[in-house]
């Protein structure tokens, strides 16, 4: 079956703009979760969704916002796009709370 | 302030020895523990994990030791085979998410 679906793959914003990223999951999965990953922090958790609600929240600013719609697929929202917002963006799903993740491979954002 | 960390940035190991991975973690309330596997341009890929309850577990040439009084855990890979350059990540999963180290880079040339 189909694994974790990010797109685009690759996309270059400007300071200042905003930006949006879709996250397919695994057909079945309620869950998807989303992880910014960059060269000095690691993998951060943003967020996760499991059945159109928001349940978990990292520390990271107002201006990154998600939803889940009823089909599972996810959007990822970031405003105001700063520079030290360029990282690798990934999504992540599984199939109930108690489940292991699937990674998508990521969307790559350069913000210049 | 990271809680979980990996302190060597980068390994380099020779084809057929052993590759070690290290990965401290700082709250003695985390109980389980993964470690992914990352390929550039490729997601994270879930590779073994461990639970509090157990000090070792193996799978194949992978296995994954745990020290929970030192708050260690360590991944041995044996042999190393040039397939498993890649970016490695202990984590842990608690309150619903994954908390990640900041890698490890495995080079393992012939």
């Amino acid at each position: 079956k189909a694994g974790v679906t990010q797109t685009p793959r690759y996309l270059i914003k400007t300071r200042g703009q905003q930006v949006t990223l879709s996250c397919s999951p695994i057909s079945g999965h309620r869950s998807v979760s989303w992880y910014q990953q960059t060269p000095g922090q690691g993998l951060q958790f943003l967020f996760e969704y499991f059945s159109e609600t928001q349940r978990n929240k990292g520390n990271f600013p107002g201006r990154f916002s998600g939803r889940q719609f009823s089909n599972s697929r996810s959007e990822m929202n970031v405003s105001t796009l700063e520079l030290g917002d360029s990282a690798l963006y990934l999504c992540a799903s599984r199939q109930g709370l108690s489940e292991g993740y699937t990674f998508g491979s990521g969307t790559r954002l350069t913000v210049v | 302030d990271q809680q979980v960390k990996q302190n060597s940035p980068s390994l380099s190991v020779q084809e057929g020895r052993i590759s070690i991975l290290n990965c401290d973690y700082t709250n003695s309330m985390f109980d389980y523990f993964l470690w992914y596997k990352k390929y550039p341009a490729e997601g994270p890929t879930f590779l073994i994990s461990i639970s509090s309850i157990k000090d070792k577990n193996e799978d194949g040439r992978f296995t994954v030791f745990l020290n929970k009084s030192a708050k260690h855990l360590s991944l041995h890979i044996v042999p190393s085979q040039p397939g498993d350059s890649a970016v490695y990540f202990c984590a842990t999963h608690n309150t619903d998410k994954l908390i990640f180290g900041t890698g490890t880079r495995l080079q393992v040339f012939p």
